[in-house]
């Protein structure tokens, strides 16, 4: 399949560890905020989203931290597993309708 | 349940040439979002469709334009094509603001 981000920042790291991924956002006034993967040939995947009147939120493996004081957004992936090798973007809200990504990170997982 | 389609898969036109992508929205799905991604970076919002309706536009010239059906499929369009508009073309649904559902994403390659 085609290779999505051949020049993105890249995080490795061994499996079973957990896996950190940042995400600095531009826009103060954002209030919705998605993180996504994206594998190789396929479209992003959604993992979780948070508001702005919340710090944290969990999901199956994953917790999503917002710190909306110096913009910054991060995703951790608990007990990372080969199949979480992808590029993960962040996305904002910008209005009510239009979404902006980030640069996106690209994760491999060391067996 | 069938999740969001577009076709074709890949495609190549050559510059000045006029490009038509196709997107069906998942089943109950009434919003369809087009997305545009070059290779190493991520997605950027094209413009979004409700109703039949533009609703919202990013940063893209008259070349691109779009259309909505009733049975809410999509249809991206693009003129005089350029070579840098060479990218992935993603389509997302929604019914709600928030969760996107993205395609699989038509590969444009323009020689």
């Amino acid at each position: 399949g085609e290779s999505v981000g051949l020049h993105l920042p890249t995080l490795s790291v061994q499996e079973g560890d957990n896996s950190i991924i940042n995400c600095a956002y531009s826009n103060s006034a954002s209030d919705y905020f998605i993180w996504y993967k994206q594998e190789s040939g396929k479209g992003p995947q959604f993992i979780i989203d948070i508001r702005s009147n919340m710090d944290k939120r969990q999901g199956q493996r994953v917790t999503v931290l917002l710190n909306k004081t110096v913009k910054h957004l991060s995703l951790q992936i608990a007990a990372t597993q080969p199949g979480d090798s992808a590029v993960y973007f962040c996305a904002e809200n910008e209005g009510t309708y239009k979404y902006i990504f980030g640069t996106g990170t690209r994760l491999k997982v060391l067996a | 349940d069938a999740g969001v389609t577009q076709s074709p898969t890949h495609l190549i036109k050559t510059r000045g040439q006029q490009v038509t992508l196709r997107c069906s929205p998942k089943s109950g799905h009434d919003t369809v979002s087009w997305y545009q991604q070059a290779l190493g970076q991520g997605p950027q919002f094209i413009f979004q469709y409700y109703e039949e309706e533009e609703r919202q536009r990013g940063n893209f010239p008259d070349r691109f334009s779009g259309h909505q059906f009733p049975n809410y499929s999509s249809e991206l369009n693009v003129n005089a094509l350029l070579l840098g508009d060479s990218a992935l073309y993603l389509c997302a649904s929604s019914l709600t603001q928030n969760e996107q559902f993205f395609g699989p994403g038509t590969r444009l390659t323009v020689l």
